[in-house]
């Protein structure tokens, strides 16, 4: 079956402690991205990738990192989780560098920071 | 700056109710328009696509207009059931990023 995978889906941690959302997608897509959900403001990008080795910041990109080493992963990374990067946490994949094309998205990961 | 609003923020129907819900942005220079579903536990999915040249787009019960000039886009649902019920979000693909900019979307209950 074609489709994004995240884990973890849930995850409770404390301030300062690194920790790595992983996100795989198995339909040989160029693009992958992350997104933030909070509520009221929406879905808003944190990072995206549009080949392997190439990443860009979306609009919130503060306190997160990324890598595109091989093309089916796109680890987010918190190196120092804080409060207000508690969130739902979605990765997303589509075919070629085209907006054009449709966005798969995984299940999501629900992360509290304590 | 795109920005995308939806209306109502929640709707609550009887089941059986044809519905509107309504998307609007700020700027008409989009690529596209699409609108998502998405579930509690589970991801977002894709419902229509509207390429920016395109009045509609239909699929089953779902029926999605978009009106460039105006800044507006509605999704039709017909006859709505209580699967219906769940988060439906329509995000704008603006000409000059390749960024999706969502809507903060609209929270639907079909109670039987």
């Amino acid at each position: 079956e074609a489709q994004v995978t995240q884990n973890p889906r849930y995850l409770i941690t404390v301030t300062g402690k690194k920790l790595t959302v992983t996100c795989s997608q198995n339909m040989n897509h160029e693009y992958m991205s992350w997104y933030r959900q909070d509520p009221g403001l929406g879905l808003r990008q944190i990072y995206y990738s549009m080949n392997v080795e190439v990443t860009d910041k979306g609009d919130v990109p503060e306190g997160y990192k990324v890598s595109r080493k091989e093309k089916r992963n796109f680890p987010l990374i918190l190196e120092s989780p804080s409060p207000n990067q508690t969130s739902l946490y979605f990765c997303a994949s589509r075919i070629g560098s085209s907006g054009a094309n449709v966005l798969t998205f995984g299940a999501g990961s629900r992360l509290t920071v304590l | 700056k795109q920005e995308v609003t939806q209306i109502p923020a929640a709707l609550s129907v009887p089941e059986g109710e044809n519905l509107v819900l309504n998307c609007s942005f700020t700027d008409s220079a989009i690529y596209n328009l699409q609108w998502f579903r998405q579930d509690p536990g589970k991801g977002l999915t894709s419902l229509l696509l509207i390429q920016s040249s395109q009045r509609e787009q239909t699929s089953g019960r779902l029926n999605a207009s978009l009106d460039k000039s105006s800044g507006r886009s509605t999704l039709y649902i017909a006859a709505s059931q209580p699967g219906d019920s769940a988060t439906y979000l329509c995000a704008v693909l603006s000409y000059n990023t390749d960024k999706l900019i969502f809507g903060t979307g609209t929270r639907l209950q079909v109670f039987p």
